[in-house]
């Protein structure tokens, strides 16, 4: 069974600081991911996708993709209060274009 | 561009009862998706469709739920009849094709007694 793990948290990171967001998968064949923000109440909003190896920048949001360990990750610079929210990593399988989505990481930036 | 819509925004009926959603997806996406969200879980995929027909409906409680897409633009998803563990938040997404990134509408919270 295709499988995405996050660790649900909540990862409490003051403000200012670099927020690590973590997200491992099992499907080798996976070739597309995707970095979701969701407040509470509110809907998943898309953030952040990487497609190939390395890194991606966006702003303060830089999104890391490991094909061979299998993860892919997501830091936060300059971390702010508005960025409290759980983040969830989603990852689309190639054999039918379905993401399979992670439960989701809760991230508290403490003021 | 306006985002994907939904309707209504909250939805509490007794148990057995039957319940309807509505999404309009994004003007010329061709690929829409029904989700159920959990508290404190990921979306679960419900059913994809292309234009109008079905790709994928194998985590759809098919007993209860149907989901129509006419004319390949609106859908709606049906709960007839509604159980205790069908409370959850129901959320429409639209992709421009299957294999690109998906946008969220903001979801129908479902309450069911």
């Amino acid at each position: 069974q295709k499988e995405v793990e996050q660790n649900s948290g909540p990862l409490s990171v003051p403000e200012g600081a670099i927020a690590s967001l973590n997200c491992t998968y099992s499907d080798r064949g996976s070739q597309s991911f995707f970095w979701y923000r969701q407040y509470s109440g509110k809907s998943p909003e898309l953030i952040m996708s990487i497609y190939s190896n390395g890194d991606k920048e966006d702003g303060r949001f830089t999104a890391q993709l490991n094909k061979a360990s299998q993860y892919v990750s997501l830091l936060i610079r300059d971390s702010q209060p508005s960025d409290s929210a759980t983040y969830l990593c989603a990852v689309k399988v190639d054999s039918n274009y379905q993401l399979i989505w992670g439960a989701g990481t809760k991230l508290i930036i403490k003021p | 561009e306006a985002g994907v819509a939904q309707s209504p925004r909250y939805k509490i009926i007794e148990k057995r009862q039957s319940v309807a959603f509505w999404c309009n997806p994004i003007s010329g996406h061709a690929t829409l998706y029904w989700y159920q969200q959990i508290l404190g879980q990921g979306p679960k995929l419900l059913i994809q469709f292309q234009n109008n027909g079905v790709v994928d409906d194998s985590q759809l409680p098919k007993d209860r739920f149907s989901a129509e897409r006419l004319k390949g633009v609106d859908s709606t998803l049906k709960i007839q009849p509604a159980k205790l563990e069908d409370s959850a938040v129901y959320l429409c997404a639209s992709s421009p094709r299957y294999d690109n990134e998906q946008f969220f509408g903001p979801g129908t919270r479902l309450t069911v007694l």
